[in-house]
């Protein structure tokens, strides 16, 4: 089974700030089956990114993933206010949909 | 409007069942993948269990696995979830999650539905 190690755990950052988030694979991906959710207080996750690169339906062109094998990167090219929440990696395979621990990006 | 309604949450002692609903509405409900993901208060997500389209295969986590079953009701436009033998640690707020057609990816997800396992 495939772990997923998010890092780190929390950023503090200001907005307008760039940001890279990490999500390690404990073995390499044999799909491009990862995807990105941000996720703000009292809310369901939203979804960012899908098959590593290509951003959702309505989703700002600041935020980017890419990556491959066992490292992968969600950028936001610049913070802004509403971007601060926590976000989660997750790679689908077709018996299963393991989860990051995912990482806090709170305002400084 | 795309709309996933979870219900069927509550109180429960440990070692007692629960079903959870999941309403869809606004799409070709049985065209689609469903999942359910969960959340323990304070801690990140979940995934738990998903079923494929039709008469889809289901899969679920090692966590769960053998107590959850995943079903859907294509009629009806709901997913449901049987939780059986609750334990403590099963006590997180459940969601429903709807996978994209054009990408593999959750892109609706409904509000979520506590479940809290205590005596």
């Amino acid at each position: 089974e495939i772990v997923l190690t998010q890092s780190p755990g929390t950023l503090s950052l200001s907005p307008g700030e760039r940001v890279t988030l990490s999500c390690r694979a404990s073995q390499g991906l044999t799909n491009n089956y990862l995807a990105w959710y941000q996720q703000k207080p009292a809310q369901a996750p939203r979804l960012l990114i899908y098959e590593v690169s290509n951003r959702a339906t309505g989703i700002p062109d600041r935020f980017s993933g890419s990556g491959s094998g066992t490292d992968y990167t969600l950028t936001i090219s610049r913070l802004e206010p509403e971007d601060f929440a926590v976000y989660y990696c997750q790679h689908y395979i077709t018996s299963s949909g393991t989860f990051g621990g995912g990482t806090q990006v709170e305002i400084k | 409007e795309v709309q996933l309604v979870e219900s069927g949450g509550g109180l429960v002692q440990p070692g007692g069942s629960l079903r959870l609903s999941c309403a869809a509405s606004g799409f070709t409900f049985g065209s689609h993948i469903m999942s359910w993901v969960r959340q323990a208060p304070g801690k990140g997500l979940e995934w738990v269990s998903s079923i494929g389209t039709g008469r889809g295969v289901s899969y679920s986590a090692d966590s769960v696995r053998g107590r959850f079953s995943i079903f859907r009701d294509d009629p009806k436009n709901t997913l449901y979830l049987q939780m059986n033998s609750l334990k403590a640690e099963d006590t997180a707020l459940y969601y429903c999650a709807r996978r994209s057609r054009v990408a593999v990816g959750d892109d609706y997800w409904g509000q979520g539905t506590l479940v809290i396992v205590s005596s």
